[in-house]
């Protein structure tokens, strides 16, 4: 089993629609991001979550609501959203008491957005 | 401030070294990693240097690490087709709360 399951890896949804991404890791990390990677676009950190809590969260539009329920899962609810949301979701995981900890990620979610 | 720059495209044929480069804004960086993106999958991790080292071998892997002009490069020796993919450049910068910062990614097409 790899160290980051992400599902669905495909999803297509409508405005109108609610759906979750689900990231599971099996690292022993303590540490779980979300990026998204857009075309022609650099990586962009959406959430970050240490030890459970929300560390960070950068200007993300409300329509993304992260949830990590324990330190093995972490899910981006979405809602409403817009077609310039399509891209591939990324998750990963590290270790946040070791700042050397290299982000270890999950295959992605490829969400379209009609 | 934290800015990962990289070129875009690199084309290389089968057999020969890659070098592919990456420069840094940030003077406080910690660590600096490459991680390699295949079609369809996320980013793995190829390797990474501490700061305060110059060199980093691993296999067919050699990274180089110039502090003083803040310049990274990756080198792959015997590029074979597999290795055509994106590669990105990241830095953890201690000041930004330890965050990896990614370059915007290298595309690296490896021709037989």
């Amino acid at each position: 089993e790899t160290g980051v399951t992400q599902t669905p890896r495909h999803l297509v949804m409508g405005m109108t629609n609610k759906k979750s991404l689900k990231c599971e890791q099996h690292l022993g990390h303590n540490a779980m991001y979300w990026y998204k990677q857009s075309a022609k676009k650099p990586l962009e950190l959406m959430f970050v979550y240490s030890l459970e809590e929300r560390v960070e969260n950068n200007s993300v539009p409300s329509r993304f609501s992260p949830e990590c329920p324990n330190s093995s899962h972490l899910f981006l609810h979405l809602h409403t959203l817009q077609p310039e949301d399509s891209a591939l979701y990324l998750c990963a995981s590290s270790q946040a008491n070791r700042y050397n900890s290299p982000l270890h990620f999950g295959n992605g979610t490829r969400l379209t957005v009609t | 401030g934290e800015d990962v720059e990289q070129s875009l495209f690199l084309s290389v044929r089968e057999g020969d070294s890659s070098v592919i480069n990456c420069t840094y804004t940030d003077s406080s960086s910690t660590y600096l990693y490459w991680y390699k993106q295949e079609p369809g999958a996320g980013l793995q991790l190829l390797t990474y240097i501490f700061s305060n080292m110059d060199m980093k071998q691993d296999q067919r892997l050699t990274v180089l690490l110039n502090k003083k002009d803040k310049h990274l490069s990756l080198r792959i020796a015997d590029t074979q087709t597999g290795d055509s993919a994106i590669y990105f450049c990241a830095e953890r910068v201690k000041a930004a709360g330890n965050k990896l910062t990614f370059g915007g990614g290298t595309r690296v097409l490896v021709k037989p």
